[in-house]
């Protein structure tokens, strides 16, 4: 089946730094991308979608400066999470999906901001 | 507005047994419904999709109804064993490239 490729899977960076989280579709392209966020014991939520050539359209409190998507080909979206502060520890998840429907998740980038 | 709702407590069962796991929506009209297993500290993965005018679907020891006048999907497993435990999702999509997602509930079957 389609597989989707995140990384790093974890990552530990200091307040005020910025972190670059990866997403690949490995054998398929996606012209979207959706990058999702979750708290512990939460279900997720949408951050944005990711478009590939165009900008990404963000949801409703979600900081586009702060957190930066680039979709600059086919099987590759970044997510930058710039000026890391604590409250920005979390999972995050990246999806894809091909054009039968399903969305293929990326394992997830588990990230603590110290 | 619109809710999806899925139930937040835990559903404890023996294993061997069927669990059924509920899906209620509102105020949504989707051309498709997913189900998704999660691993703690991991992405989601897809089970089933379903598909409005299917009323049900099944793969191996899976079954899912979607019954768009109760506006409820249910997920079956049968035989249910340890290794089923997990947090199931699941995700309501209107065909605009969009899956918005449940709560989730967790599974957990002992042996």
């Amino acid at each position: 089946g389609a597989v989707v490729s995140q990384h790093p899977s974890w990552v530990i960076c200091k307040s005020g730094t910025s972190v670059k989280i990866e997403c690949r579709s490995l054998d398929f392209q996606a012209t979207t991308m959706f990058w999702y966020r979750q708290f512990p014991k939460q279900s997720l939520m949408l951050m944005a979608t990711s478009n590939e050539g165009s900008k990404a359209t963000y949801e409703q409190g979600v900081e586009k400066d702060k957190f930066l998507i680039n979709h600059a080909s086919l099987t590759l979206s970044t997510l930058t999470v710039t000026s890391a502060h604590p409250e920005d520890s979390s999972f995050y998840i990246c999806s894809a999906r091909p054009y039968t429907g399903e969305l293929f998740f990326g394992e997830g980038s588990r990230l603590t901001v110290l | 507005s619109q809710k999806i709702e899925q139930n937040s407590e835990a559903l404890n069962i023996q294993e061997g047994k069927t669990a059924t796991l509920t899906c209620n929506y509102t105020n949504y009209s989707p051309a498709y419904l997913q189900w998704y297993r999660q691993d703690p500290g991991r992405g989601p993965v897809f089970l089933l999709l379903i598909r409005e005018n299917e009323k049900e679907k099944r793969k191996e020891r899976l079954k899912v109804t979607f019954d768009t006048t109760l506006k409820q999907s249910l997920f079956h497993i049968t035989a249910s064993q340890p290794a089923d435990s997990a947090t199931y999702l699941c995700a309501l999509d209107n065909a605009g490239n969009m899956l918005t997602f449940g709560g989730g509930t967790r599974l957990m079957v002992k042996p």
